[in-house]
């Protein structure tokens, strides 16, 4: 099983539509979660961090689910401009240390008008 | 503010030639963190460090490849004797504090081996 896990894409939405992202990890260990966005020939920038609790950032809504090491990431009312690739991203923590970045392949997102 | 730098941008090399990639991170981030990232792929870690002092290196492919960071500030990844393998876009982060959450990525060095 590969460390970070995502729907292979690509996702084709008209402008407006509601569109949800999954995610699934392998280390149990894992504390830290994120998704990070890359435009086409551009650098990857955090999108938004995930807590155990949920959270939201206007249009865009992350869940965290512990126990099925499942991370979604729901995006309401798409505008062209969210057209990228979103990278799922887990902190490798283990024992004390710090841990370093996982980054899942990616999904890629177009919005059509 | 300067975010994080890399050069040369674009680096085309014979197959056995050494290769040196430099990476200038954000000033005073603690962590700086390199990567490789593939055509259709998410980065792929490679190591890191704090200030200058190296703290996991498990992602380096193997002995060809080497990073240094000796001054806290500047890091340089060698590979040596590159292989066609090689060729990739390698990625540099770093973040003001360790382990913090947010890592801030230069624009890439594209790396070719012909």
């Amino acid at each position: 099983r590969k460390e970070v896990e995502q729907d292979p894409g690509p996702f084709n939405v008209p402008e407006g539509a509601t569109v949800a992202f999954n995610c699934t990890y392998s280390n149990s260990a894992s504390q830290s979660f994120f998704w990070y966005r890359q435009d086409c020939r551009k650098e990857p920038k955090l999108l938004m961090s995930v807590y155990s609790s949920g959270n939201e950032d206007g249009r865009f809504t992350a869940q965290l689910n512990r126990a099925s090491q499942y991370i979604s990431l729901l995006i309401r009312d798409s505008k062209l401009s969210d057209s990228a690739t979103y990278l799922c991203v887990v902190n490798n923590r283990y024992g004390g240390s710090q841990g370093n970045l996982i980054f899942g392949k990616g999904t890629k997102l177009s919005v059509k008008p | 503010g300067a975010g994080v730098s890399q050069s040369p941008r674009y680096k085309v090399t014979k197959r056995g030639q050494d290769v040196a990639l430099r990476c200038d991170p954000i000033s005073g981030h603690v962590s700086l963190y390199w990567y490789r990232q593939a055509l259709g792929q998410g980065p792929e870690f490679l190591t890191y460090f704090n200030y200058e002092a190296q703290q996991d290196k498990s992602g380096l492919p193997n002995d060809r490849f080497s990073a240094e960071r000796p001054e806290g500030s500047i890091s340089t990844l060698t590979i040596q004797r590159t292989e066609q393998r090689d060729s990739a876009m390698y990625r540099c982060a770093s973040s003001r504090l360790a382990g913090a959450n947010e890592q801030f990525f230069g624009p890439g060095t594209r790396l070719t081996v012909l």
